[in-house]
This record gives C-alpha cells, structure tokens and sequence, in this order.
C-alpha cells in the first residue's frame, strides 16, 4: 500500500505568516505533485517534480513554491498567506510518467487564512 | 489537455443495487488515460480503475467497471452491488502524455450517498 504522509492535518493562521506544508513519502517514487482543491471543487495541479532538483509549476498559478532536495520530501511553502490561500492541499506520488500512471495521494492538509 | 465534465453533483443509490456516475471527456490527443478516483470525508484521494485510450476492453476492478465509449467520448464508472462504504466524492481524471510527468485533470466529481 502507498505510504505518503501530509502534515499538518489541519492548519489555522493568520494573514502574512509563512507557512510549509511537509509532505514525504517512503516509496522512492521519482514522480511528486502537488494539488489544490477547494471544497466540493476538482483538484487542480500548482507544482510537479520528476526528480531530484527539479520542479515544474502546474496548470493552476500558485503563489506557493516547492523544493526537491531529497527524493522522499517534497515541502511547499507559503511565504506570506493570504484568506485566498484557505484551501485543501493534496500531495501525490508516483513512480511512472506513463499514462497509466497511478497517483498515491496524502491525507491533505486542510489550510485555513484568517 | 483535457478537458473532463461530470454532470452529476450528487447521486443517491440504495444499498445492493448497482449505480453509474457519468463522466465525458474531451481531447484532441491520439493516446490518452482516464481514470475514476475515490475521495471519502477523510480527505485523501483512492484509484480505482484505468482505461487507456488503445484498450478495446472495459476496465474492471472487483466491483468497479468502467463503460468506455470512445465515440461518445464517455467513460463512465459502473459500481456493481454499493455498500454503506462506497459513499464519497467520486472524480473522473484524464490524463495527457507530457513525456516526464503525468498531469492529470479532474472533473468536478460527484457525491454519491448509499442508503439503507
């Protein structure tokens, strides 16, 4: 079974604070996402990395950014939040870029601005 | 890319009985994959099936089997005998070949409720 993990569960903050989502995975899975979704909405991909020191903005703009350092870690980081960032956070991994590739997805992380 | 379109937000199904949740798709791309994918209150996204674009079968995964109708560009998801458990958000995804990463676009999903 997949083992990605996403923390914090649930987050609360107030505008202009800095904030990382944590997101790893034990799978050594080269392929990692990010999405957003708002509630009862579709998820929408804002980064993507197919390895190591890569990392690629996905169809949605973001002002949130990522790195790669380690292939099982794959933070996102908010640098001043805003209300317009309240949103859930899915994180995804896989280990093909075919187009049969399965996506193992974290719990979310629930964000809320104030 | 792709464009993916649920027109059901909610459906009801009783306990046993089978229930179709609809999903159209539209690309311009020769070679694609589309995908159903489970997402109960606890937030985290489950696969449950793949149909590529080349395959002449229908997908089945256990209970789960998808109508694909390449004309009609639908490829639809067919629960065979809903459990209590099945009840969640349910999201049709296509996925694009980009050639290092997939990218995959959802519809805006559908909320099935199993009842007693």
């Amino acid at each position: 079974e997949a083992d990605i993990y996403q923390t914090p569960r649930y987050l609360v903050i107030g505008t202009g604070e800095k904030i990382t989502l944590e997101c790893s995975q034990t799978m050594g899975h080269d392929k990692m996402y990010w999405y957003q979704q708002d509630p009862g909405m579709e998820l929408h991909l804002i980064h993507y990395s197919y390895g190591v020191n890569s990392t690629e903005k996905g169809d949605l703009s973001s002002e949130s950014t990522v790195s790669r350092i380690r292939t099982e870690h794959f933070p996102l980081t908010l640098e001043s939040a805003r209300p317009s960032h309240t949103s859930q956070y899915l994180c995804a991994s896989s280990d093909t870029a075919s187009l049969s590739e399965k996506l193992f997805f974290g719990s979310g992380t629930q964000l809320s601005v104030l | 890319a792709q464009k993916i379109t649920q027109t059901q937000p909610g459906m009801f199904v009783q306990e046993k009985e089978a229930v179709t949740l609809d999903c159209t798709y539209d690309t311009s791309d020769q070679s694609y994959g589309l995908f159903w994918y489970k997402q109960p209150s606890s937030g985290e996204m489950i696969f449950l099936i793949y149909q590529g674009s080349y395959d002449e079968q229908n997908a089945t995964e256990g209970r789960y089997s998808l109508n694909f109708q390449k004309a009609r560009k639908s490829a639809n998801l067919v629960i065979s005998a809903s459990q209590l458990g099945d009840s969640a958000m349910y999201f049709c995804a296509g996925a694009s070949n980009t050639g290092t990463a997939s990218k995959l676009t959802f519809g805006t999903g559908t909320r099935l409720q199993v009842t007693l």
